[in-house]
């Protein structure tokens, strides 16, 4: 079984600070990561995924994620947010079968002015 | 994700009643998965299809829920004499292969609000 914990359930920045949503998994098998981004009343888009190589993972947008398996954490962040980063963010997980994603409850990401 | 079309995008049904969900796929796309995000929740695996085959229904309720993709047409998830815990938002995803990998594209959602 898999499970996925988003530490922060909201998240308030300033424009043009960084910013990081946590994101930890449990798994007993080996697992594939994803970020996804739900601006409202929309469906998701997939901001980034992890499935083996480089720790480190470049998504659109600006957003990276550092895959960390000691940690068994898989963190969200960026240098600089804007307004228009406003959004749900949610942590995904699948195992080998890849039929379905194990979601996060999600962290709001709200940018200031 | 433009690609998957989901309607309707709202539909307000009475206790009691059926609601049906309809999701055409990306073109190419020959999977389909069905979550639920309950309100203040992430999503929930519902289903995965085929044409004309369900794959893996583990994340649907055992009773009133059922969902479809037949060989021509639409997904189809119906929801049989709903109560108002069936409020939620409904996606549907879809994929051209079930492969660890694959980037599954998500609708824009269909909100079912139950009176």
């Amino acid at each position: 079984a898999q499970s996925v914990t988003q530490l922060d359930s909201q998240v308030p920045v300033f424009e043009e600070a960084p910013v990081e949503l946590r994101c930890n998994y449990s798994s007993s098998v080996s697992v594939y990561l994803f970020w996804y981004v739900q601006y409202p009343n929309q469906g998701l888009q997939l901001l980034l995924k992890y499935l083996s190589g480089s720790t480190l993972v470049k998504g659109i947008n600006g957003f990276e994620a550092e895959f960390n398996k000691s940690q068994t954490s898989f963190h969200l962040r960026k240098p600089s947010v804007h307004i228009s980063d406003t959004a749900e963010y949610f942590c995904a997980v699948s195992g080998s079968s890849a039929r379905q994603l194990t979601f996060g409850s999600g962290t709001q990401l709200t940018v200031l002015p | 994700n433009a690609g998957v079309m989901q309607n309707p995008r709202h539909l307000v049904r009475r206790r009691g009643q059926e609601a049906r969900l309809r999701c055409s796929p990306m073109k190419g796309h020959s999977h389909v998965y069905w979550y639920r995000q309950l309100p203040e929740e992430g999503l929930k695996f519902m289903v995965y299809l085929q044409k004309e085959n369900i794959i893996d229904e583990s994340g649907m309720p055992k009773e009133r829920f059922s969902a479809e993709f037949p060989k021509e047409g639409p997904s189809i998830l119906r929801i049989q004499q709903v109560v108002r815990g069936d409020s939620a938002a409904y996606f549907c995803a879809s994929s051209p292969q079930s492969q660890i990998g694959n980037t599954i594209y998500f609708g824009e959602g269909s909100w079912l609000t139950v009176v």
